[in-house]
């Protein structure tokens, strides 16, 4: 089965920050995204990579940034985290070969204090 | 922007009823997906329907999918205590595109 691991389950920062959410599948996928997930809002998608070094905004870019060097590992920048940062974040992966569903991580609980 | 919107946002049923949960959409898409989470916990796919698919079955699941009114719907027939959790549509932006958009979720509440 594909494994898609987020490295925390549970992160605590400080207001301002720089916070990592790092990201790795086992499956070779080229697709890879990050949403955020608030209660009655469902999740949002924040930034999504079709290949290494390739990213593209999804519809809440702001204050996240992406990097994504290897194809294996996609990791959500926090710049300087603040309180409306706090949220579930939840990975995803799918192969570009035609794969068509997504794969989750568990997901990182982040409170910005 | 959201793309999805399922309803209801909550549903209660006992054991053995059936749940039927609703998705609307916005825009063209390539297929509709659905997909389960369990509290906190992060989301599982159960079915796809392709655009040119009117029907499926996978198990107690049956999805629709009716593109002229850009809609699909999620039954879940004898339903049992297990099946609580949230339930979300996820549509793709159409033909070759890789970013996926999801509703706001259908919380489902099985009673035993």
């Amino acid at each position: 089965d594909v494994k898609v691991t987020q490295s925390s389950r549970y992160l605590v920062k400080r207001t301002g920050e720089k916070v990592f959410l790092e990201c790795v599948q086992d499956m070779d996928h080229e697709n890879m995204f990050w949403y955020r997930q608030d209660p009655g809002l469902g999740l949002r998608l924040i930034y999504f990579s079709y290949d290494v070094k390739m990213k593209e905004k999804g519809d809440i870019p702001e204050g996240y940034s992406v990097s994504r060097e290897k194809k294996e590992r996609f990791s959500l920048i926090l710049e300087s985290a603040s309180t409306n940062q706090t949220s579930m974040y939840l990975c995803a992966s799918r192969s570009g070969q035609g794969g068509e569903k997504l794969f989750f991580g568990s997901g990182t609980q982040l409170s910005v204090l | 922007s959201q793309q999805g919107e399922e309803d209801p946002q909550a549903l209660s049923i006992q054991e053995g009823e059936n749940a039927t949960m609703n998705c609307s959409y916005k825009t063209s898409i390539n297929n509709l997906q659905w997909y389960r989470q369990n509290s906190g916990r992060g989301l599982v796919h159960l079915i796809l329907i392709r655009s040119n698919e009117r029907e499926k079955h996978s198990g107690r699941l049956r999805v629709t999918l009716d593109t002229s009114k850009k809609s699909s719907s999620l039954l879940i027939t004898a339903s049992r205590a297990a099946d609580t959790a949230s339930y979300f549509c996820a549509t793709d932006a159409g033909w070759g595109r890789n970013d996926m958009r999801f509703g706001a979720g259908t919380r489902l509440t099985v009673k035993p």
